[in-house]
């Protein structure tokens, strides 16, 4: 497609259960973002993906966060053993060369029950 | 850690009014983009901002990056109901992986 895809849209899940959220960022673009955006409030940046470097996952805010990006293009964000605080709408965005031209997906929005 | 702070927090106008709106950092930004949210969808950049003093139109809207490169304000003329939605400043954080820090957001309503 011509934008960044995300899914699911939505994800309802209980505490305590595990999920994964998928982006699929343009193509070509060679970095990549997650960020969350809890209700009422700005992005927050959780992990970026450049090429083949290693990820900056100084944003993750627990050890139950993780994400990966397999050949460079599809990225999953994995969140273990979901929390209620854990609920919020997870956005993708992927960058070519100028990387402050970042392009959002339609996000993941995830309730923890 | 570096911070946007965004006023107002919301706004309800009426169709045809000018808005403006604003965004302000305790450090230095070398670059000040504004984005557009609507519900359900992710933000889409409007601005981008490159240089102190420098003054940019898109349309009916228009972004200054403050002199003193701690600030920057986004005005709407002549609003109309489309404009409806969540309104982000952000930054480049402190790193060079082009991760952005961004603003809490003004959520701005338009009445017809």
């Amino acid at each position: 497609g011509a934008g960044v895809s995300q899914s699911p849209s939505n994800k309802v899940t209980e505490k305590g259960k595990d999920v994964e959220l998928r982006c699929d960022p343009i193509s070509g673009h060679t970095a990549l973002y997650w960020y969350r955006q809890s209700l009422g409030q700005g992005l927050e940046f959780l992990i970026y993906f450049q090429g083949n470097s290693a990820p900056d996952k100084s944003g993750l805010p627990s050890d139950r966060f993780s994400a990966e990006r397999t050949g460079g293009s599809v990225s999953t964000l994995t969140i273990q053993r979901t929390q209620q605080e854990d609920s919020a709408v997870y956005l993708c965005a992927s960058t070519g060369q100028r990387t402050d031209t970042q392009y959002f997906g339609p996000g993941t929005r995830l309730t923890v029950l | 850690g570096q911070q946007l702070n965004q006023s107002p927090q919301s706004m309800f106008i009426q169709e045809g009014e000018d808005v403006s709106m604003n965004c302000t950092s305790s450090s230095i930004f070398n670059t000040w983009l504004w984005y557009k949210q609507d519900p359900g969808e992710g933000p889409v950049l409007l601005i981008a901002l490159y240089k102190a003093g420098e003054l940019t139109s898109n349309g009916r809207l228009t972004a200054q990056f403050g002199i003193t490169r701690k600030d920057s304000f986004l005005n709407i003329s002549a609003s109309i109901p489309s404009d409806v939605g969540i309104y982000f400043c952000a930054g480049p954080g402190s790193s060079n992986t082009g991760k952005l820090i961004f603003g809490q957001g003004t959520t701005l309503q338009v009445k017809p």
